[in-house]
């Protein structure tokens, strides 16, 4: 069964830009969750969608998006990019009712200059 | 508000000596426990979950954690390190408002010959 695949793997943009990662579920899961990796704050949730409906969002600025479609792929968007965007930006997906276990992908390396 | 703190951002182990990494939550309800490890230039991959069922947990690669409420801790640990345990270890605890993880900043643990 293939895993979580986030595209793409790696990505420079510059400030002031916009940009958007994808995250393909393992199959059979619903629900995606999108978490920032920065070496100063961590990992941080950013966003959880199931049947395409934004269930939860953590504490990012409204620069911040997602969505997902029919098929459970989901985005997430990043528009007017700044410095401190810059971060691995990891997606997870699990099954419905069996949250305590989540798959996550290999992560997107955003870089912003 | 839930929250993990790690003790020790890096530990030294040599190969096969005794692996200990610490964890200290937080919560004002039963809380669901997490230990992940990330691999260079990889995404998360889960260790082992404490849900409230018994309180040692094993998990893979010979990891293994005890949720000990008194202390509210839920410690790592291995018996025998491996050159090939080397990479971060994070602890997260399950936000009790929904499925999103709270995670701590991470220990690093590195295995010498």
């Amino acid at each position: 069964k293939a895993g979580v695949t986030q595209t793409p793997r790696y990505l420079i943009k510059t400030r002031g830009q916009q940009v958007t990662l994808s995250c393909s579920p393992i199959s059979g899961h619903r629900s995606v969750s999108w978490y920032q990796q920065t070496p100063g704050q961590g990992l941080q949730f950013l966003f959880e969608y199931f049947s395409e409906t934004q269930r939860n969002k953590g504490n990012f600025p409204g620069r911040f998006s997602g969505r997902q479609f029919s098929n459970s792929r989901s985005e997430m968007n990043v528009s007017t990019l700044e410095l401190g965007d810059s971060a691995l930006y990891l997606c997870a997906s699990y099954r419905t009712g069996n949250t305590d276990t989540q798959y996550f992908g290999p992560g997107t390396r955003l870089t912003v200059l | 508000a839930q929250s993990v703190t790690q003790l020790g951002s890096h530990v030294s182990v040599s190969e096969g000596a005794l692996v200990l990494l610490r964890c200290n939550y937080s919560s004002s309800v039963p809380p669901y426990l997490f230990w992940y490890v990330q691999y260079p230039n990889q995404g998360l991959q889960l260790l082992l979950k404490y849900t409230s069922a018994a309180t040692l947990v094993k998990g893979i690669n010979g990891f293994e954690a005890e949720f000990k409420k008194s202390e509210t801790s839920f410690h790592l640990t291995k018996p025998s390190a491996h050159m090939s345990d080397a990479a971060e270890y994070f602890c997260a605890v399950k936000d009790q408002a929904g499925t999103a993880l709270i995670f701590g900043k991470g220990t690093t643990l590195s295995v010498s010959s």
